[in-house]
């Protein structure tokens, strides 16, 4: 069974750090990765999806990169703003189209 | 527009009652999904539904039964509802099953039984 782990499980930064996020999974037969953005009272939303023969994904100031070997992904997100304040969550795909879900990085962005 | 709309946002109830929760996707979505989400804030598939036929279901008890009239839309009912279904839950769509498939998930149901 996939188990998915987010590392840290909360943090805080100061505006304009760059913000580290690490996602790791110990079955490597998966068919994709996504990082996902959620917000309080919100549903989730796609930020990024790495296919399972790709290294990394870009999208503006975000970067998401897989080691499929290693089971892990990391999600940068560079010079943070208050704006990208919000849970991130992690989820891998596997070959019976499930998705297994992080129970997600929460962030907060300090002015 | 909303791509993924469920109603209702909240939803309190007390024990033993029977509820519907909606959802409607206008993406065009074949394959639409129910997550729940429990207070851990682990999200967990329910079912899976690609051109209105089941694909997924995972153990659920069958207190809860998906019902999809047609490929824009997926509810979920819920009979004898127990204070362990209080979660929020969520309707999601791709296009299909897929390496490159990407969700798209509706804002959440909050069901609260008490």
């Amino acid at each position: 069974k996939q188990e998915v782990t987010q590392i840290p499980a909360a943090l805080s930064v100061p505006e304009g750090e760059n913000l580290v996020l690490n996602c790791s999974f110990t079955d490597s037969a998966i068919y994709n990765l996504q990082w996902f953005r959620q917000d309080p009272g919100k549903g989730l939303t796609s930020l990024l999806l790495i296919q399972s023969s790709q290294r990394e994904q870009t999208s503006g100031r975000l970067n998401a990169s897989l080691d499929k070997s290693s089971g892990r992904s990391t999600l940068y997100i560079a010079a943070s703003q208050p704006g990208d304040s919000a849970t991130y969550l992690c989820a891998v795909k596997d070959g019976n189209n499930r998705l297994a879900f992080g129970k997600g990085n929460q962030v907060v962005v300090i002015p | 527009d909303t791509a993924v709309s469920q109603t209702p946002k909240y939803l309190v109830t007390q024990m033993g009652n029977d509820k519907s929760i909606k959802c409607e996707q206008n993406l065009g979505h074949d394959t639409m999904y129910w997550y729940k989400q429990d207070s851990k804030k682990f999200l967990k598939i329910m079912f899976s539904y690609n051109n209105k036929e089941l694909i997924i279901n995972e153990t659920v008890p069958n207190r809860f039964s998906p019902k999809s009239p047609d490929k824009a839309h997926l509810n979920l009912h819920i009979n004898s509802l127990e204070l362990g279904d209080s979660a929020v839950y969520f309707c999601a769509s791709s296009q299909e099953p897929g390496a490159v498939e990407k969700l798209f998930f509706g804002s959440g149901t909050q069901l609260s039984v008490l």
